[in-house]
């Protein structure tokens, strides 16, 4: 079972709200991601979490918030967007960190978010 | 220069024809590449990964390493409309942090009938 789930699918929100959007694995894998991809465009990196701590963060602004409660679950807090941050919010996992073992990752089906 | 190259296509081809998808990446140390596919509006799905130099075969698909010319490319074998789509190569290196994925622009391949 390579499965990542994530919630919701579809997400609209005002500038001034406050959401988040999660995402759950139960492969066992160690290593957890988010990734944001605008259209036409690859995905690119925010987040990475090593063994349920945040090693990588991509310089990304503070209005996203990421949070690991467990090894199987990931959040993205999001507050005070702007319309540039509309995009596609990809969540993924591997086994192991990237440059330790098995790392190929898998992505779940991702969420649409429009920022009005 | 790019880290990760791909030409962005479209690269159209017969039903039945092989479609050769090209990758070439920056980062000499670099350890591990992959080949995602990707449908318009879905999530990137892990179709091929390799690690060593030469090929790698999985049913219809092929990956092609060759870490002395940093090249890596995917061979769909008996193209079907369904594996319209676009393509990502996507390569793990040792530059800048080293412990990400990095992507290619991806190729946009389509299987006309």
């Amino acid at each position: 079972d390579t499965e990542v789930t994530q919630t919701p699918k579809h997400l609209v929100m005002g500038m001034t709200n406050k959401k988040s959007l999660k995402c759950e694995q139960h492969m066992g894998h160690r290593a957890m991601y988010w990734y944001k991809q605008k259209a036409k465009k690859p995905p690119e990196l925010m987040f990475v979490y090593s063994y349920e701590k945040l090693s990588i963060n991509e310089s990304v602004p503070s209005r996203f918030s990421p949070e690991c409660p467990n090894s199987s679950l990931l959040n993205l807090h999001l507050h005070a967007l702007q319309p540039e941050d509309s995009a596609l919010y990809l969540c993924a996992s591997s086994q192991d960190p990237p440059l330790a073992g098995v790392n190929e990752q898998f992505f779940g089906p991702g969420t649409r978010l429009t920022v009005l | 220069q790019k880290e990760v190259e791909q030409n962005s296509g479209p690269l159209s081809v017969p039903e039945g024809a092989i479609a050769s998808l090209n990758c070439t990446y920056s980062d000499r140390g670099s350890q591990s590449f992959f080949w995602y596919r990707q449908y318009s509006g879905k999530s990137p799905e892990l179709i091929m990964f390799i690690y060593s130099n030469g090929d790698k075969e999985d049913g219809r698909f092929t990956a092609q390493l060759n870490k002395a010319s940093q090249y890596v490319s995917l061979l769909i074998r008996d193209s079907q409309p369904s594996d319209s789509a676009t393509y990502l190569c996507a390569v793990i290196g040792l530059t800048g942090g080293g412990n990400k994925l990095t992507f290619g622009t991806g190729t946009q391949l389509k299987v006309e009938l």
